[in-house]
């Protein structure tokens, strides 16, 4: 079963706005982390934030976590058309080593 | 370095017919793993393998099985391909740091077609 759920599914904004996107967990963790797929591509690993980390920053991007409502957010600011791409949270369960679950994903599309 | 790679990029099958996927990394990343992800959804955790030796089951096992005889390498084997395995395959590595506070770093995919 999926740990973490993407909120939205789909996000469609102009270039040069923010996306922000959601996730929410069911379980303790040891950190979530969040990774960008281009269309028909592997993965790509953009930030991990730690259970004990509230906020996080790299480059325009911001991730917060809030460990009490087992949620986070995935901030992207002024977007760019490059960033059109589907971006999926994923938790690394407390006791579990190291077996990442993925969120369902959400695809955003940043317009030109 | 050439990162994870995967062979093949495209695969179509016949129901019951065995093939193997290959994956190698070259960072000397202990961990490895793979994935399936189907249509609309995030990827599920199929097999892992924390070092030469050594693999598990993930939350999707059933149908595949996997090798780690060294620490490069760890091909997926179907052993009688189903329809219900048309996906995309992911493989991927990570160093194994406390916590599992790593990232991991994906193949390209292999896109499976089971007919």
């Amino acid at each position: 079963s999926q740990q973490g759920e993407e909120d939205p599914q789909a996000l469609s904004i102009q270039e040069g706005e923010n996306a922000t996107m959601n996730c929410s967990y069911k379980t303790s963790i040891n950190n979530l982390q969040w990774y960008r797929q281009n269309s028909g591509r592997g993965l790509v690993h953009l930030i991990l934030i730690r259970s004990n980390e509230r906020e996080k920053h790299s480059g325009r991007l911001r991730v917060t976590l809030d460990t009490s409502k087992k949620s986070s957010s995935l901030l992207i600011t002024a977007s760019r058309a490059a960033d059109t791409a589907s971006y999926f949270c994923a938790t690394v369960p407390s006791g579990s080593a190291r077996q990442l679950t993925f969120g369902s994903g959400t695809q955003l599309t940043v317009l030109p | 370095n050439a990162g994870v790679t995967q062979t093949p990029k495209f695969q179509v099958l016949k129901t019951g017919q065995s093939m193997t996927l290959q994956c190698a990394q070259d960072m000397n990343h202990e961990y490895m793993s793979w994935y399936r992800q189907d249509p609309g959804m995030g990827l599920r955790l199929i097999h892992y393998s924390v070092g030469a030796g050594i693999t598990d089951q993930g939350e999707v096992p059933n149908g595949y099985n996997v090798s780690r005889s060294t620490t490069e390498d760890f091909p997926l084997r179907l052993l009688s391909a189903a329809p219900s395995q048309t996906s995309v395959y992911f493989c991927a590595s990570s160093y194994m740091r406390s916590g599992g506070n790593n990232e991991q770093f994906f193949g390209p995919g292999t896109r499976l077609t089971v007919l």
